[in-house]
C-alpha cells in the first residue's frame, strides 16, 4: 500500500529565500507524483506532475524532483514571495487512485 | 468558465436532512472522484467513479452514496447528515486515457452540520 508523508507540517521563511518542500512515499513502484498549493478554504491547484521517468519539472519558480529509489520527491521554490504563502500538498497514485501527504503549510514573511 | 465546478459553494444544514452535492465537469474526462477534507486528517476518498457504470467505495464511504448521472456528473448525497460530516468537500477528474492520473479539483463545498 501506498503511503505520502510531508515533513514538516508547517514551514516560516522570510521573503526572498530559497526553500525545499520535502514528500516521501513507501512504494518505490510509483508511476508519477504531483505537487498541489491551496489556498485556505480554496480548492487545490496542480502545480507540476512528474513522471516516474522524469528526474525533475520546472514551471517559472517552481522545480520538482523525483528520486524513486529514495522514495522521495522534492519541491524547490527559488526567490520566494509573500503570495507563495499557501499549503503545499503532495499525492502519488496507488490502484487508479491518488494518495495525498498531510501538506506542508508554508508562510513567506515579508 | 471553470473546467470542474461544484454546487453548493457553501451548505449550513440540520442533524437528520439529506442533502445533496453536485459536480459536473467540462473537461472530458472519465474518472471522477469525491474526497473531504478536515483539519489535521488530508484528504480522505469517500467514492470514486472510473466511468459511467463504475463506481467504487473509498476509505470513507459510510454515511455516503453517489450518482455519477453521466461522464459529466457526478453528485454525493448525505442521507441523513450528522455533525462529524462537517467538512470541506472536494470533486475531481481525471483522464484514464493520458496515463499519468492527474487530477484536477473543484473549488469545494463547505458543509456545516448542526
Amino acid at each position: 500500500k501506498q503511503e505520502v508523508t510531508q515533513i514538516p507540517a508547517a514551514l516560516s521563511v522570510p521573503e526572498g529565500e530559497n526553500l525545499v518542500l520535502n514528500c516521501s512515499f513507501t512504494d518505490s513502484a510509483i508511476y508519477n507524483l504531483q505537487w498541489f498549493r491551496q489556498d485556505p478554504g480554496k480548492g487545490l491547484t496542480s502545480l507540476l506532475l512528474i513522471q516516474s521517468s522524469q528526474r525533475e519539472q520546472t514551471s517559472g519558480r517552481l522545480n520538482a524532483s523525483l528520486d524513486k529509489s529514495s522514495g522521495r520527491s522534492t519541491l524547490y521554490i527559488a526567490a520566494s514571495q509573500p503570495g507563495d504563502s499557501a499549503t503545499y500538498l503532495c499525492a502519488g497514485p496507488h490502484t487508479g487512485k491518488l494518495i495525498f501527504g498531510q501538506g506542508t503549510t508554508l508562510q513567506v514573511k515579508p | 468558465d471553470a473546467d470542474v465546478t461544484q454546487t453548493p459553494r457553501n451548505r449550513i444544514t440540520k442533524t437528520g436532512k439529506r442533502i445533496m452535492l453536485e459536480c459536473s465537469q467540462t473537461k472530458g474526462h472519465d474518472r471522477m472522484y469525491w474526497y473531504r477534507q478536515d483539519p489535521g486528517l488530508g484528504l480522505r476518498l469517500i467514492y470514486y467513479s472510473f466511468d459511467v457504470k463504475d463506481i467504487n467505495k473509498g476509505e470513507i464511504s459510510d454515511g455516503y452514496s453517489v450518482s455519477r448521472q453521466a461522464q459529466a456528473k457526478f453528485s454525493l448525497s448525505l442521507e441523513s447528515a450528522i455533525p462529524n460530516q462537517t467538512a470541506l468537500y472536494f470533486c475531481a477528474t481525471s483522464d484514464s486515457g493520458t496515463g499519468t492520473y492527474e487530477q484536477y479539483f473543484g473549488p469545494g463545498t463547505r458543509l456545516t452540520v448542526t
